[in-house]
């Protein structure tokens, strides 16, 4: 599975937004870009995926570089309810191990009142 | 509409015990995968399912395993449990599994104590 990087941990202030970093430099062309979310005693929550084109939903914006080895995951606002351990995940779109979520770390996102 | 329900949401079991835990998907979601999380292995793949098949297994030993009724709900069992099977255990839901662009669903977990 391809690789992604991610730092351990960031603050932000509510009512600010913040912009979450994912590097994956290894990247296929047929990878789709993943980002879910855990709560603290909650399973993860799907947030919002991407190919090639930014996306919006209403949790969130996704940010993708033109050669794609990077994304931001982007809440225009954050709330005390955002602060949750984010994950940034490959899935492979040409049918070989995409059966599977593969989770590194994440990133732990601390929101301050 | 409901989401993934897995049941018991807590556990607490002997060493050497077996534990047989449950998860209802999605109405109309066909797979179902498992993930074990620890703190010093993280979120970690255990198997799916589809259509009462199990089509993929994370490396785990075979004292884990796992079965899925024709209505999609799902169960695992772990036999022989050990200190280390301590964990939150995590159903996930999908239409059919292997769609990239399709998200899963994840219920809340059961959280298994070993002593």
């Amino acid at each position: 599975d391809a690789k992604t990087t991610q730092p351990n941990s960031m603050e932000s202030n509510e009512e600010e937004p913040v912009h979450l970093p994912c590097n994956h430099s290894t990247i296929s062309g047929t990878d789709y870009i993943h980002w879910y979310r855990q709560l603290p005693s909650q399973g993860p929550e799907y947030v919002i995926h991407g190919l090639t084109s930014n996306v919006n939903n209403r949790m969130a914006s996704l940010a993708i570089a033109e050669d794609r080895k990077s994304s931001t995951l982007i809440l225009h606002r954050a709330t005390l309810r955002d602060a949750a351990v984010y994950y940034c995940i490959l899935r492979d779109g040409s049918g070989g191990s995409n059966y599977k979520l593969t989770f590194g770390k994440g990133t732990l996102l601390t929101v301050n009142p | 509409k409901a989401g993934v329900t897995q049941t018991p949401r807590y556990l607490i079991k002997t060493r050497g015990q077996q534990v047989t835990l449950s998860c209802s998907p999605i109405s109309g979601h066909r797979s179902v995968s498992w993930y074990q999380q620890t703190p010093g292995q993280g979120l970690q793949f255990l198997f799916e399912y589809f259509s009462e098949t199990q089509r993929n297994k994370g490396n785990f030993p075979g004292r884990f395993s796992g079965r899925q009724f024709s209505n999609s709900r799902s169960e695992m069992n772990v036999s022989t449990l050990e200190l280390g099977d301590s964990a939150l255990y995590l159903c996930a839901s999908s239409l059919q599994g292997r769609e990239p662009n399709y998200g899963y669903t994840f219920g809340s977990g059961t959280r298994l104590t070993v002593v």
